[in-house]
């Protein structure tokens, strides 16, 4: 079966440095996707990744490892807005969307 | 950037009324749009993958019958709660992908959310 991994909750320090794992297990690869989602509010593009490696856009950075089946996003100088759930989505052999269940961030000032 | 709609924004029916959702895909065409359903607290659940122009596919587990999907222009979907019930409550998303982009990135709309009385 297809399956993707996430923590369900993380908290962080307004200022820090956070980074929200994912691990994935699904049949074929085209690309991984991170979005942010606000409570009540629809998804937004984070960032996509269908090579190894780091993208850097701005204060978010996503990593990923195809050998592993692993991918992080990393948050730089955190905000109290960046309080959120991020969703890891994976991109099967079939160009379906396989979603992770969220990861839901907490920033304490 | 692309830009989805929906409307509309919130809904508020009686059981046993249909409500129509609608999606557009505004600055670029979308041969594919998906549904989406998500409950407090939960990941988003896609209820239905709609190809321009053909029946849409259903995941398993949603009924068909209920949740009416139309995709009848490359910028139009629309997805009918038929015979709504309190259990049908929900945010319902629609995400549409653009044809000509490479990276088959899905663009949401802002979502509707149904409250079923």
């Amino acid at each position: 079966g297809q399956n993707i991994d996430q923590p369900t909750e993380m908290t962080a320090t307004e200022g820090a440095i956070v980074q929200i794992n994912c691990t994935y297990q699904t049949s074929g690869f085209n690309g991984l996707f991170w979005y942010q989602q606000h409570a009540g509010e629809a998804p937004t593009f984070l960032s996509y990744n269908v090579l190894d490696g780091l993208e850097e856009k701005g204060r978010f950075s996503s990593f990923l490892s195809r050998s592993k089946g692993y991918s992080y996003l990393l948050l730089k100088e955190l905000q109290m807005k960046d309080s959120a759930s991020y969703l890891c989505a994976v991109l099967d052999s079939n160009y379906q969307l396989i979603w992770g269940a969220g990861t839901k961030l907490i920033i304490k000032p | 950037g692309a830009v989805v709609s929906q409307h509309p924004s919130w809904v508020i029916c009686k059981s046993g009324t249909s409500v129509k959702i609608e999606c557009r895909s505004l600055d670029f065409q979308a041969t594919t749009m998906f549904w989406y359903r998500q409950f407090p607290k939960q990941s988003l659940m896609l209820m239905a993958t709609s190809n321009e122009g053909s029946k849409a596919t259903y995941e398993q587990g949603v009924e068909k019958d209920k949740f009416l999907i139309n995709h009848a222009s490359l910028t139009l979907s629309t997805l009918t709660v038929t015979s709504a019930h309190p259990e049908d409550s929900s945010f319902y998303i629609c995400s549409a992908r653009d044809i000509t982009d490479d990276y088959n990135e899905q663009f949401f709309g802002p979502g509707t959310r149904l409250t079923v009385l």
